[in-house]
């Protein structure tokens, strides 16, 4: 059964940052592309980044861009996103989501909540 | 960027109605669509992916169609466990993108 479970969710202050990391099970994880999904509270889905399962293509929403990074560890199963210069408006859940062209799969998400 | 149009943003309905809800895209995408139950605190369930087939273990009063830019996702008849807000989603280009989805209440 494939599994994703998220990590690393928080509270944290304006412009701070935070990594969130996903550990992935029950598939071959090296050969699935993944994904970053969020959704802020009471709001509908909103894709955030992808990563293709060797790394070699990262693509990012525009109103992240300069400020995630997506990565991968295929030794270990892992996926991450590291945040930087958060915003208020970056409240949400984050959900770890395996999909390209295939069958998508969805973590239970990660609170990231950024206040004062 | 494709744009996920979907309608109506709101639905109410009474028990064994038929209920049908679209997604439109602002261009092309194949049969490169999922569509997603989402129950309140939950994450996302799929319910159809590649437009039309049938994600296993979701009941049959389920069922999709569409390809190109017009789909649609129909529940033949409404349950009380149904009430959702149901998400579309293409996966043809990135950036990948969601319509903004339909609430379904019980009438």
């Amino acid at each position: 059964e494939v599994q994703l479970v998220e990590s690393g969710g928080g509270l944290v202050q304006p412009g701070g940052s935070l990594r969130l990391s996903c550990t992935a099970s029950g598939f071959t994880f090296s050969t699935y592309s993944m994904n970053w999904v969020r959704q802020a509270p009471g709001e509908g889905l909103e894709w955030v980044s992808y990563i293709s399962s060797a790394s070699t293509s990262k693509h990012y929403a525009d109103f992240v861009k300069g400020r995630f990074t997506i990565s991968r560890d295929n030794a270990k199963n892992s996926l991450y996103l590291q945040m930087t210069s958060l915003r208020a408006e970056d409240t949400a859940v984050f959900y770890c989501v395996r999909g390209g062209y295939d069958t998508w799969r969805w973590g239970q998400g990660t609170l990231v909540t950024v206040s004062s | 960027d494709i744009q996920m149009t979907q309608s109506p943003s709101s639905l109410s309905a009474s028990v064994g109605d038929r209920v049908t809800i679209t997604c439109q895209a602002s261009q092309d995408i194949s049969n490169y669509l999922n569509w997603y139950q989402q129950k309140p605190g939950k994450a996302p369930k799929l319910l159809i992916y590649d437009a039309s087939n049938l994600e296993t273990g979701v009941p049959s009063r389920f069922s999709g169609s569409g390809s190109g830019t017009n789909f649609t996702v129909t529940i033949s008849s409404l349950q009380p466990e149904d009430i959702a807000t149901y998400f579309c989603q293409q996966f043809d280009n990135l950036p990948y993108s969601f319509g903004q989805g339909t609430k379904l209440e019980i009438k």
